[in-house]
């Protein structure tokens, strides 16, 4: 079975700054995707960004990128520019390739964006 | 396209009474999983759905808990004689029917059991 680590309970970063969230995960699959997803105070779950294994190249959407190491299975999200709606519980998922497969999260990161 | 619809969006029962959760998925996706999130948790699967069928239920309890897609209406997932453990946010999410691999999510219900 796929695990999925984050061991960041709670971060905190000062507006305009950078902050990474560390993941880790674990499969013996060797093509699947992996997302990070934002879910703020109102609870709904936004997708921030995704990434497919078998691409090498790093994902990026605007001011979020991941930096995404296949033989360390590690996914980590970088956040640029940090603004007080960054606000939320960062959620790392996994899943299988093939679609149609259910999503494995972590535990979460509480990130606070300090004014 | 109005997203992944649930309702009702809070849920009050008392112990013994029955939860019936409904999800309306995108217009055009055939696919719904169910997932519930416990106080300061993470979301875990529970039971993924096509139209009139159950895929996956593997992560749905054996007692008390039953889900349906039917082949016109909502998604609904049931939970009889709740138990305070059931008190959670429990998420819908659905994917269109050729291939795709993202879920998109609902905004959850919260259900408290007192």
């Amino acid at each position: 079975a796929q695990t999925v680590t984050q061991s960041q309970p709670e971060m905190s970063v000062q507006e305009a700054e950078t902050v990474t969230l560390s993941c880790t995960y674990d499969t013996s699959e060797s093509n699947y995707y992996l997302f990070w997803y934002k879910q703020p105070p109102s609870r709904q779950m936004i997708l921030v960004i995704r990434q497919e294994a078998y691409k090498q190249q790093n994902a990026t959407e605007n001011r979020f990128s991941v930096n995404f190491q296949k033989a360390a299975k590690s996914f980590s999200l970088k956040i640029s520019d940090s603004q007080l709606g960054d606000t939320a519980m960062y959620f790392c998922a996994f899943m299988n390739s093939g679609g149609y497969q259910k999503v494995t999260f972590g535990t979460g990161t509480k990130l606070q964006v300090i004014p | 396209n109005a997203g992944v619809m649930q309702n009702p969006r809070h849920l009050v029962r008392r112990r013994g009474q029955e939860a019936r959760l409904r999800c309306s998925p995108m217009k055009g996706h055939s696919h719904v999983y169910w997932y519930r999130q416990l106080p300061e948790e993470g979301l875990k699967f529970m039971v993924y759905l096509q139209k009139e069928n159950i895929i996956d239920e593997s992560g749905m309890p054996k007692e008390r808990f039953s889900a349906e897609f039917p082949k016109e209406g909502p998604s609904i997932l049931r939970i009889q004689q709740v138990v305070r453990g059931d008190s959670a946010a429990y998420f819908c999410a659905s994917s269109p029917p050729a291939g795709y691999y993202e879920q998109y999510f609902g905004p959850g219900t919260r259900l408290t059991v007192t």
